[in-house]
């Protein structure tokens, strides 16, 4: 079966970097996307990675290891704002994206 | 603005009612999609479409409907509600199925009682 895998819940504190990390079993891949969440609202565009490496976007960097299943997602500088859940979807072999159920991140003053 | 609506934002519905949640979109994007958001989980593809006049099952297909007569509207039927179907729906649309971002409506939360 396909499975895509991240922690529930983080804690981080405001100012600091936080590290959340996605591992995937899919069907095939043609690209990682991650997504942010703020509760009661709809999911946005934060990265997508399809080869290997870095990928960076202001205080966002995601990171992607194909031979591993492995990608992550790096905030720094964090802010309060910030506080939401961060969504890890794999696009399999069919082109459909499959989706972890999300990281609730808790950004602490 | 340019984007994505869906309407209603929240509905109650008796089980065993018929509705039709709707979806428009005004980016001429060729992919839509259907997605259930339920707690603990992640999004779950109900039905989707990859052009104008085609529709495709996804994960989770059983008890829901789609129809693509056009580009800009994607609605979703549920011909009788059952409370298993409570949940926030959000639809999608993108420019393809290559591309990678999604554009996602601000989502309708469902109760079926």
């Amino acid at each position: 079966g396909q499975n895509i895998d991240q922690p529930t819940e983080m804690t981080a504190t405001e100012g600091a970097i936080v590290q959340i990390n996605c591992t995937y079993q899919t069907s095939g891949f043609n690209g990682l996307f991650w997504y942010q969440q703020h509760a009661g609202e709809a999911p946005t565009f934060l990265s997508y990675n399809v080869l290997d490496g870095l990928e960076e976007k202001g205080r966002f960097s995601s990171f992607l290891s194909r031979s591993k299943g492995y990608s992550y997602l790096l905030l720094k500088e964090l802010q309060m704002k910030d506080s939401a859940s961060y969504l890890c979807a794999v696009r399999d072999s069919n082109y459909q994206l499959i989706w972890g159920a999300g990281t609730k991140l808790i950004i602490k003053p | 603005i340019a984007g994505i609506t869906q309407a209603p934002t929240s509905q109650i519905l008796a089980a065993g009612r018929r509705m039709t949640l709707r979806c428009t979109q005004d980016m001429r994007h060729n992919a839509m999609y259907w997605y259930r958001q339920d707690l603990g989980l992640g999004l779950r593809l109900i039905h989707y479409s990859n052009t104008a006049g085609t529709t495709g099952k996804g994960e989770v297909p059983d008890g829901y409907s789609v129809s693509r007569a056009n580009t800009d509207d994607f609605p979703l039927t549920l011909a009788s509600a059952v409370p298993s179907q409570t949940s926030v729906y959000f639809c999608a649309s993108g420019t393809g199925l290559d591309t990678g971002e999604l554009f996602f409506g601000e989502g309708s939360r469902l109760t079926v009682l």
